[in-house]
């Protein structure tokens, strides 16, 4: 059974400070998506990953994956409080011909602080 | 049309009321997702629909009871609900059920059982 493993599951930063949240999942999958969601809100696609590998960036996020040690990371450079959401990263249980269905990590509460 | 649209937005309904959700998308995807997301919590897959048969359910109790009449439609209907139920419920679609490079989430209908 697909697993998908954030941490940290709350994380507080200083605007301007640069930090990273790590996801993990335990059986071979080659997509991987992030996610942003604000409160009371949906989720809003952030990255979507496709290969081993794979780095994509977009403002002050940055997402890259490693198939290999199964593991994905969502680096963020000089945070800003716009920033301050929840994470999720979410792994497609479709590898190998079965069928997709998106699995979510447990979240990462974001607070950016002035 | 790059949307997935939910309605209602919000639902109060009592135990012994039955209702309906209902989710739209236009954009030639032949899978369709049922989400259930409990405050603080990952979104929880509960079914998966592909050329409008179900594929996936993951253990839902009877009290949900989907629905695909079209490709491009997807209803959940609800019946003798429990106060747990209240989540915020999410639909989401995706090109087809083995390869998919990206899924669309709705805004999701914010479900009160009383």
């Amino acid at each position: 059974e697909l697993k998908v493993e954030q941490n940290p599951l709350f994380l507080s930063m200083q605007e301007g400070k640069n930090y990273t949240i790590y996801c993990n999942y335990s059986t071979t999958s080659d997509r991987l998506y992030w996610y942003r969601q604000d409160p009371g809100k949906s989720l809003e696609s952030l990255f979507v990953l496709l290969s081993n590998g794979a780095v994509k960036q977009e403002g002050r996020l940055m997402a890259s994956l490693d198939t290999k040690a199964r593991l994905s990371t969502l680096h963020i450079t000089a945070a800003v409080h716009d920033l301050s959401a929840t994470y999720f990263c979410a792994v497609d249980g479709g590898y190998g011909g079965a069928t997709n269905k998106l699995i979510f990590g447990t979240g990462t509460l974001l607070a950016v602080q002035p | 049309d790059t949307e997935v649209t939910q309605t209602p937005k919000h639902l109060v309904m009592g135990m012994t009321n039955k209702k309906s959700l209902k989710c739209e998308q236009h954009m030639g995807h032949r899978a369709m997702y049922w989400y259930k997301q409990k405050a603080k919590k990952p979104p929880e897959l509960m079914f998966v629909y592909s050329y409008e048969k179900l594929s996936i359910n993951e253990s839902v109790p009877s009290r949900f009871s989907p629905e695909c009449p079209n490709s491009s439609l997807l209803n959940l209907h609800l019946h003798a609900l429990q106060p747990e139920d209240s989540a915020l419920y999410l639909c989401a679609s995706s090109q087809g059920i083995r390869w998919s490079y990206g899924y669309t989430f709705g805004s999701g209908t914010r479900l009160t059982v009383v």
